[in-house]
């Protein structure tokens, strides 16, 4: 099946200092990638939607200053959080969805475990 | 925008007994309702999906239903196994590379 890989896949940063994620898909080309953020024991919430080489579309009340979203090419989606605060630890997945022939499938990555002290 | 919910947030069944897990979605233009298993810690799993051209689809033991008129689906679940326990969410999209709505997700339980 599709392949999504996530890395790092769990990171514990100081309060104030920025963190990259990167996803990427493994075996096909990703037109689109989704950032998702689920706190614990709750549902996964949409941040941003990201088409490879435009824009990312942010979702309602999600700060694009504070979370940056690159989907420089058809395999490669970063999420970078600025300026972290303890309130942004959370589990992070990213998901794609492209060129496979699979319809309407997002598929999922392992997810990052975000610890901001 | 898409709103959807979901019901009961946990369910606790006998072994071997079938679980039910309903969704219902807001949106009419929804027409791609997938099924996702997630465990601790891990990503979430698709487990079933239906198009908006079917009504029921089947895999061994899961099922899922489709009542667009009523905008509601479901999740069935026969002869379940402790291995079934886990939260299972649901989600809809106007497909393609369209974003997913999630559900709230339903805890659910196989009692030995």
């Amino acid at each position: 099946g599709a392949v999504v890989s996530q890395h790092p896949s769990w990171v514990i940063c100081k309060s104030g200092t920025s963190v990259k994620i990167e996803c990427r898909s493994l075996d096909f080309q990703a037109t689109t990638m989704f950032w998702y953020r689920q706190f614990p024991k709750q549902s996964l919430m949409l941040m941003a939607t990201s088409n490879e080489g435009s824009k990312a579309t942010y979702e309602q009340g999600v700060e694009k200053d504070k979370f940056l979203i690159n989907h420089a090419s058809l395999t490669l989606s970063t999420l970078t959080v600025t300026s972290a605060h303890p309130e942004d630890s959370s589990f992070y997945i990213c998901s794609a969805s492209g060129f496979r022939g699979t319809g309407n499938e997002q598929f999922f990555g392992p997810g990052t475990r975000l610890t901001v002290l | 925008g898409e709103n959807v919910e979901q019901h009961p947030s946990t369910l606790s069944v006998q072994e071997g007994d079938s679980a039910v897990i309903k969704c219902t979605y807001s949106d009419s233009a929804s027409n791609y309702f997938p099924w996702y298993k997630q465990e601790l810690g891990k990503r979430p799993q698709l487990i079933i999906d239906i198009r908006s051209n079917v009504g029921e689809k089947k895999d061994q033991r899961i099922a899922v239903t489709l009542n667009k008129t009523a905008k509601h689906f479901s999740l069935h679940i026969t002869e379940t196994q402790p291995e079934d326990s886990a939260v299972y969410f649901c989600a809809a999209s106007r497909g393609g590379n369209e974003k997913l709505t999630f559900g709230t997700g339903t805890r659910l339980t196989i009692i030995p």
